[in-house]
């Protein structure tokens, strides 16, 4: 099972928006609803950002929301701030398997 | 709240058996699917496997048959082994609820604990 496609980097001015994609195969992202987002800050641990493609848990905020098209998912970060600023990991569920994608840093500029 | 807290020797020698725990506290370790996922030092995030209190587990292929997930419920705990390790398995090595079921996503994290491979 390979890992997701994500671009290595993003970037954006506060307020503005940035879409990281997730590109998988019709056997993990295209087949199943069961993509998330992890946000990744230095030194901590993955924190759940979207799931089941585009929910979102208590607590998250509305800036954040997903997408899925086909064998691709994405997550876009609105309104850009200074602490979104971090890492960011797609993964999907592929059947008895998860896999993840290759992350993403997002700089706020 | 459900929360998660690693526990492990943090240096391991090549060829020998790397072993962690995972204490859940806030929530019963009989409901849920439970992971184990690990990063390598300035890496991505990698599945490692996951279990059910049932003993059903399923592991990430490329690992080739060397991690072992286990469960002791009288503990709320459960267990990775990963055994004949190298330099490449050096990681922080993190627990998380999901990976199946009714929930498939990773909500609940543990703080990840740095295992070293070295002699």
């Amino acid at each position: 099972q390979s890992a997701l496609t994500q671009p290595p980097s993003a970037s954006g001015s506060p307020g503005q928006s940035v879409t990281i994609s997730c590109t998988g195969t019709s056997s993990d992202v295209g087949y199943y609803n069961y993509v998330s987002w992890y946000q990744q800050h230095p030194g901590k641990a993955p924190k759940l950002m979207i799931f089941d493609v585009s929910q979102r848990p208590s607590g998250v905020s509305d800036r954040f929301s997903g997408s899925k098209s086909g064998n691709t998912a994405s997550l876009t970060v609105s309104g850009l701030q200074a602490d979104d600023e971090a890492d960011y990991y797609c993964s999907s569920y592929a059947g008895s398997n998860n896999v993840f994608g290759t992350g993403t840093k997002v700089t706020v500029l | 709240q459900v929360q998660l807290q690693e526990s492990g020797p943090g240096l391991v020698k090549p060829s020998e058996t790397l072993s962690l725990s995972c204490t859940v506290s806030g929530g019963s370790i009989r409901s849920n699917y439970w992971s184990w996922i690990r990063q390598p030092p300035g890496k991505g995030l990698e599945w490692i496997g996951y279990m059910y209190y049932s003993g059903t587990t399923k592991y990430n292929p490329s690992l080739k048959s060397r991690a072992t997930i286990s469960v002791d419920t009288s503990k709320n705990q459960f267990s990775l082994k990963l055994s004949s390790v190298t330099a490449a398995d050096t990681a922080v090595y993190y627990c998380a609820r999901g990976g199946d079921g009714d929930i498939v996503r990773f909500d609940y994290w543990g703080q990840g604990i740095l295992v070293t491979v070295s002699s």
